[in-house]
């Protein structure tokens, strides 16, 4: 069965900072990834996915993260960070075969402080 | 276009009762999935139905229910609920099966005490 770790149960920095959210996921033939947000007493709102073709995915509001295949990693970063994307970020895995759910890892809260 | 739309977005009910917790995907959406969200498990699956039929359950016990009606809102049950129920419950509705294109809802906040 599929798990996905995240490293970080939390991680502060300073606005304007670079940040790194780390995720590996188990070993399989084929995956897709995705990383969602959550802010407080919301529901989770995708931020970039990666189903097949360029391993750099990139979101609209500045997030990217890169598929390594050979490390089993999805890491989320962001070159400069706001006060707003303070927030729960998960990373999931599902099969890549059509009907599969998805499987989360545990979350990262990360915090900017100004 | 309207979202997933989750109703009652916060529920409290008493341990042995049973709950009700309706799903309304977006317009053209086939199938629909539950997850249950707590803090010390996290974001678990529960089921997905495509079509009025259950496709993929979860391993959740039997207390736990689902249905989807023809036009594609879809309810789960908990029946006996107990003080670990408490949780945010969370749906995803997408046009195929699979997550691939799942847009969730704001879930539902149900407090069993």
């Amino acid at each position: 069965a599929q798990s996905v770790t995240q490293l970080d149960s939390q991680v502060p920095v300073f606005e304007e900072a670079p940040v790194e959210l780390r995720c590996n996921y188990s070993s399989s033939v084929s995956v897709y990834l995705f990383w969602y947000v959550q802010y407080p007493n919301q529901g989770l709102q995708l931020l970039l996915k990666y189903l097949s073709g360029s391993t750099l995915v990139e979101s609209i509001n500045g997030f990217e993260a890169e598929f390594n295949k050979s490390q089993t990693s999805f890491h989320l970063r962001k070159p400069s960070v706001h006060i707003s994307d303070t927030a729960e970020y998960f990373c999931a895995v599902s099969d890549g075969g059509g009907s599969e759910k998805l499987v989360f890892g545990k979350g990262t809260k990360l915090t900017v402080n100004p | 276009k309207a979202g997933v739309t989750q109703t009652p977005r916060y529920l409290i009910k008493t341990r042995g009762q049973q709950v009700t917790l309706s799903c309304s995907p977006i317009s053209g959406h086939r199938s629909v999935s539950w997850y249950q969200q707590t803090p010390g498990q996290g974001l678990q699956f529960l089921f997905e139905y495509f079509s009025e039929t259950q496709r993929n359950k979860g391993n959740f016990p039997g207390r736990f229910s689902g249905r989807q009606f023809s036009n594609s809102r879809s309810e789960m049950n908990v029946s006996t609920l107990e003080l670990g129920d408490s949780a945010l419950y969370l749906c995803a509705s997408s046009e195929k099966q699979g997550a691939a294109g799942y847009t969730f809802g704001s879930g539902t906040r149900l407090t069993v005490v």
